[in-house]
């Protein structure tokens, strides 16, 4: 079965600190994604990611930066989290466009 | 700037009713539309529609597109419990994979 895999279901921070959350992926997916979701906002691009050591910014970016040092893996980092950065984040991958994402089960960031 | 505008942002109804849920969209470049259901973790793909007209099918739900109007809707009947769901819109544009989503319509099935 194909997946996407979130490294933490619900994590707890500490305004200031550096966030790290990690996204795997088995299904040899060129394109990758992270999103947040907020109520009432919807799905929110954070950043993309077409190829192994390649990325382009979202419709957000600002606070957010990101690796893919291999192709199966994204990570998403927050240089100095913020209370505004209490989000649910959703990672997603597909192979094109002609093929939906496939999601992980998103992680529910706090930050205190 | 691409925009997708679902409608209406919620939506209640009881069990074996039978809904209807929008979705719009202005965006450059159109390629295909989809309706992801999101329950408590993980959207899950529904529907993918890239022509006009032609009518989608799993079950008791349905969608339909119209590149004219610029316009889909995904048809609940006979809604059960299990419904109860955020429902996504995306719009493939551009040369490129990325989704531009909508809101989101929070539906909520009562016995």
């Amino acid at each position: 079965d194909v997946k996407v895999t979130q490294s933490s279901r619900y994590l707890v921070k500490r305004t200031g600190e550096k966030v790290f959350l990690e996204c795997v992926q088995d299904m040899d997916h060129e394109n990758m994604f992270w999103y947040r979701q907020d109520p009432g906002l919807g799905l929110r691009l954070i950043y993309f990611s077409y190829d192994v050591k390649m990325k382009e910014k979202g419709d957000i970016p600002e606070g957010y930066s990101v690796s893919r040092e291999k192709k199966e893996r994204f990570s998403l980092i927050l240089e100095s989290a913020s209370t505004n950065q209490t989000s649910m984040y959703l990672c997603a991958s597909s192979p094109d466009s002609n093929y939906g994402y496939t999601f992980g089960s998103g992680t529910r960031l706090t930050v205190v | 700037e691409d925009k997708v505008v679902q409608s209406p942002l919620s939506l209640v109804v009881h069990e074996g009713d039978t809904v209807t849920l929008n979705c719009s969209y202005e965006v450059t470049n159109f390629r295909s539309l989809l309706w992801y259901k999101q329950e408590k973790k993980a959207p899950t793909f529904l529907f993918m529609l890239t022509s006009s007209g032609i009518e989608k099918k799993s079950g008791r739900l349905s969608s339909i597109l119209d590149k004219k109007e610029l316009f889909s809707i995904l048809n609940i009947t006979a809604t059960q419990t299990g419904d109860s769901a955020i429902y996504l819109c995306a719009v493939f544009t551009g040369a490129n994979s990325k989704l531009t989503f909508g809101k989101g319509i929070t539906l909520s099935v009562r016995p």
